[in-house]
């Protein structure tokens, strides 16, 4: 079965900070990639997404994410983070033609940026 | 439209009684999924239905959860009876097909049992 892995569960920065938030998954087949955000009182909504092509993939908010296949990594970068990025951030991984259909999702990191 | 649609989004209920949440999937989509959230285990997967019809619900923590889509516009998630452990926030996801596909996440509901 597959699995997701968030390395920090709490992570703080002050405004301008750079951002990067590991996340490993478990499958040894062909996997799709998400990361999904959750503002305080709100419900989770995509960032960003990947299933193929360019491992460097742009999503809203200035955020992106790198799908390393190597290492199982797809962490989350943004170069400059702004208080309004406080928020939950969960990565999730959904295994290609396996039978599988369903999300997993990581524990999920809090970001708390603070102005 | 207007995205996935729930109900109630705050319930407060005392042990024992029944809770019946709700689920209005974006039209069209032909996957919903039941998800419940908590902090000391993060967001899992309870059931997940394709077509109006359960494909895995080994999600579902125990026999007191049970999960219905009559139609593909309503599902419900029904606890009976409740117990203050399932205290927490569930979510309600639709997608158009999966593996590649973004769900679409409802407000959720918040349920707190006394």
């Amino acid at each position: 079965a597959q699995s997701v892995s968030q390395h920090n569960h709490h992570v703080i920065l002050s405004e301008a900070a750079s951002l990067e938030l590991g996340c490993n998954y478990s499958y040894g087949g062909t996997v799709n990639l998400f990361w999904y955000v959750q503002y305080p009182g709100q419900h989770l909504q995509l960032l960003l997404k990947y299933f193929s092509g360019d491992p460097l993939v742009k999503g809203i908010k200035g955020f992106e994410a790198e799908f390393i296949k190597s290492k199982f990594s797809f962490n989350l970068r943004k170069p400059s983070v702004q208080w309004s990025d406080t928020a939950e951030y969960f990565c999730a991984v959904n295994a290609q033609n396996s039978g599988y259909s369903t999300l997993t999702f990581g524990k999920g990191t809090m970001l708390l940026v603070s102005p | 439209d207007a995205g996935v649609i729930q109900s109630p989004r705050h319930e407060v209920t005392e042990m024992g009684q029944e809770v019946t949440l709700r689920c209005k999937p974006i039209s069209g989509h032909d996957y919903l999924f039941w998800y419940r959230q908590t902090m000391m285990r993060g967001l899992e997967l309870l059931i997940y239905f394709n077509n109006n019809v359960p494909i895995d619900d080994s999600g579902m923590p125990e026999d007191r959860f049970s999960a219905k889509m009559p139609n593909a516009s309503f599902s419900t998630l029904k606890i009976q009876p409740s117990e203050p452990r399932d205290s927490a926030v569930y979510f309600c996801a639709s997608s158009f097909g999966w593996s590649e596909e973004t769900q679409y996440f409802g407000p959720g509901t918040r349920l707190l049992v006394l």
